[in-house]
């Protein structure tokens, strides 16, 4: 198996500009998550999916920050509009029911 | 008061010494991971334990659950060791992690 699948891996934008960041989770994992990680904050989950749908977004940071899963093999982060503070390593993770996640490699978001 | 701490933040040793990092939490938990980051960000789960002791390979992580607090143990230090771990606990009641801030060990040679 190929892994967790994130792209782009680095993202260099514009304040104000939407950003838009996917993930293709391990093929037969039912749990998705999205993570970002700064200097100061560290690790912090966003949002996770189970079987397409969201179960938890009280970590998303505010309405410019939407998450999809159309499918089970797909997911997508946006940020509309983008703002500097937003520049971080956006992390994906999926999970079975074995609780232990995998995660992406993630992706580098500098907004300028 | 973050509900998982780790220590020391920071941490070097010379190759072939014995590492030991601390993770507390403040909360209930059903399992708690250990996790590796090395330069250039890619994170990989190293453990998950609900009780005891687990190995692999040069690597322990032990936990107790009464006193809140797990020990993540590296024997023979190498320098290709040289990482960021991050242990995070796991409430149960659903699928989120709670994130220790880090400990970045730099081993020497």
């Amino acid at each position: 198996d190929a892994g967790v699948i994130q792209s782009p891996r680095h993202e260099v934008t514009e304040m104000g500009q939407e950003v838009t960041l996917r993930c293709k989770p391990i093929s037969g994992h039912d749990y998705l998550f999205w993570y970002r990680q700064t200097m100061m904050r560290g690790l912090e989950l966003l949002i996770y999916f189970n079987n397409n749908v969201p179960i938890d977004d009280s970590g998303m940071p505010e309405d410019r920050f939407s998450a999809k899963m159309p499918n089970a093999s797909f997911s997508t982060l946006k940020i509309q509009p983008s703002e500097p503070r937003d520049s971080a390593v956006y992390f994906c993770a999926s999970s079975s029911s074995s609780y232990e996640q995998y995660f992406g490699p993630g992706t580098r978001l500098t907004v300028t | 008061k973050n509900e998982v701490e780790q220590s020391p933040q920071n941490l070097t040793a010379q190759e072939g010494e014995f590492i030991t990092i601390n993770c507390s939490y403040s909360v209930g938990i059903s399992a708690l991971h250990w996790l590796q980051q090395h330069p250039g960000g890619g994170i990989v789960s190293l453990f998950m334990l609900s009780s005891g002791k687990k190995k692999h390979g040069r690597l322990i992580a032990t936990i107790n659950i009464q006193e809140k607090h797990s020990s993540l143990h590296i024997t023979a230090s190498h320098p290709r060791d040289s990482a960021v771990y991050i242990c995070a606990a796991w409430k149960g009641s659903n699928y989120k992690l709670t994130f220790g801030k880090g400990t970045l060990l730099t081993v020497n040679p």
